[in-house]
């Protein structure tokens, strides 16, 4: 398996521009989820799916995000309009909730937003 | 819920010296604990993992972590390090059905 694929790796936009994000996750996979991380705040998780529909989005910051699963091999996170305070890296993550009850995730390689 | 603490943000260390990276946790139910580390402009990779059973659970490239319910801690562990285990690590915690919860990471720097 190529594990969990993201697109692009590197983007630079002006402020105020869209920013759309885009991750496959890992065939089989039932869980998505989108985290953010920053160095003054860590790892932050935006939203996560099960199963294509939308769990929990608290961690989505404003109504500028907005993240979409419209099938089992695809997810988008936009940004709307994007603000120079969005730079960072954003990492999205898929799992197979084991019967235990655990979820083990594999990462992607990031996406590295800087808005300028 | 649950909570992660990392206590040091940065830990030097010499080569082939060994190291002991700490992770301490709060929740109130039963938790499955996670080490990741992240390689410079990576994502993160799983380095192990505890469930269940045995709370001495080994992993990747020579790294172990001792679970201890008492203290509420999952230390990472590895009795030699090389210049390659340069990176960042992160302790993570999860309840029955809930999600992932990191910690602030502990920046692991092996010098020669």
């Amino acid at each position: 398996d190529a594990g969990v694929i993201q697109s692009p790796r590197h983007e630079v936009t002006e402020m105020g521009q869209e920013v759309t994000l885009r991750c496959k996750p890992i065939s089989g996979h039932d869980y998505l989820f989108w985290y953010r991380q920053t160095m003054m705040r860590g790892l932050e998780l935006l939203i996560y799916f099960n199963n294509n529909v939308p769990i929990d989005d608290s961690g989505m910051p404003e109504d500028r995000f907005s993240a979409k699963m419209p099938n089992a091999s695809f997810s988008t996170l936009k940004i709307q309009p994007s603000e120079p305070r969005d730079s960072a890296v954003y990492f999205c993550a898929s799992s197979l909730r084991l019967l235990s009850g655990a979820n083990v995730l594999t990462f992607g390689a990031g996406s590295r937003l800087t808005v300028l | 819920a649950q909570s992660v603490t990392q206590l040091d943000s940065q830990v030097p260390v010499f080569e082939e010296a060994p190291v002991e990276l700490r992770c301490n946790y709060s929740s109130s139910v039963s938790v499955y604990l996670f080490w990741y580390v992240q390689y410079p402009n990576q994502g993160l990779q799983l380095l192990l993992k505890y469930l269940s059973g045995s709370t001495l659970v080994k992993g990747i490239n020579g790294f172990e972590a001792e679970f201890n319910k008492s203290q509420t801690s999952f230390h990472l562990r590895k009795p030699s390090v090389h210049i390659s285990d340069t990176a960042e690590y992160f302790c993570a915690v999860s309840a029955l059905y809930s999600t992932l919860t990191f910690g602030k990471g502990t920046m692991l720097l092996v010098s020669p």
